[in-house]
């Protein structure tokens, strides 16, 4: 089934403890994003790859890092969370095209830092 | 910077009744998309619809359907007939060349959250 996969579902950590959300997608596409979602904000991006090895920041990259050494997998990396990064995160990809196409999503990462 | 306004922030009706979700937006360029995502309260996030700029054609997918008017830079999203299973929020996004800053051109609308009452 062709899916993006984030884990883990839920996180509840503390402030100033690293932590990596993965993201994992089977559909071979070259474009992949993340994207946190706050109460009356919408959706912003954090951060975004066009292809393997290529990264670049979205509206929100502060706090936050990411990788793309293989194209199926983006991780997103909070070296240091802190309570402003509560919030329920996504992680996309699209065929290549990147934001001129259809967006597939994971399932979210609801994540409190306390 | 391009930008997306969904100015309803929640609207609620009545299960059969038809309700209109309104996006407008603005951008420098002249070639850009148009897309809608629902969010039901499971909270996957699932497209809708990709329109580009040069379509103008309104779309009809069974109980939705979609106006697209560039004379008003708009995009909105009509469901006929709502059922309970329409609950959702609902997001407008548009993706240009030029978006301003660093981001890569898909900015998102803030969502206009959706309630069906039976």
């Amino acid at each position: 089934e062709a899916q993006v996969t984030q884990n883990p579902r839920y996180l509840i950590t503390v402030t100033g403890k690293k932590l990596t959300v993965t993201c994992s997608q089977n559909m071979n596409h070259e474009y992949m994003s993340w994207y946190r979602q706050d109460p009356g904000l919408g959706l912003r991006q954090i951060y975004y790859s066009m292809n393997v090895e290529v990264t670049d920041k979205g509206d929100v990259p502060e706090g936050y890092k990411v990788s793309r050494k293989e194209k199926r997998n983006f991780p997103l990396i909070l070296e240091s969370p802190s309570p402003n990064q509560t919030s329920l995160y996504f992680c996309a990809s699209s065929p290549e095209g990147g934001r001129w196409e259809k967006l597939f999503f994971g399932s979210g990462t609801q994540l409190s830092v306390l | 910077a391009q930008k997306v306004t969904q100015a309803q922030t929640e609207i609620s009706v009545v299960e059969k009744e038809d309700v209109t979700l309104d996006c407008v937006y603005e951008t420098r360029d002249t070639t850009y998309y148009l897309f809608w995502y629902k969010q039901p309260p499971s909270g996957e996030l699932v497209f809708l619809i990709r329109r580009n700029s040069f379509d103008e054609q309104n779309e009809i997918s069974g109980r939705y359907s979609w106006n697209f008017q560039k004379s008003t830079s708009s995009f909105n999203f009509t469901i006929t007939a709502s059922q309970v299973v329409d609950s959702a929020v609902y997001f407008c996004a548009l993706s240009s060349l030029y978006s301003g800053g660093g981001a890569d051109g898909l900015t998102f609308g803030k969502g206009t959250h959706l309630i069906i009452q039976p």
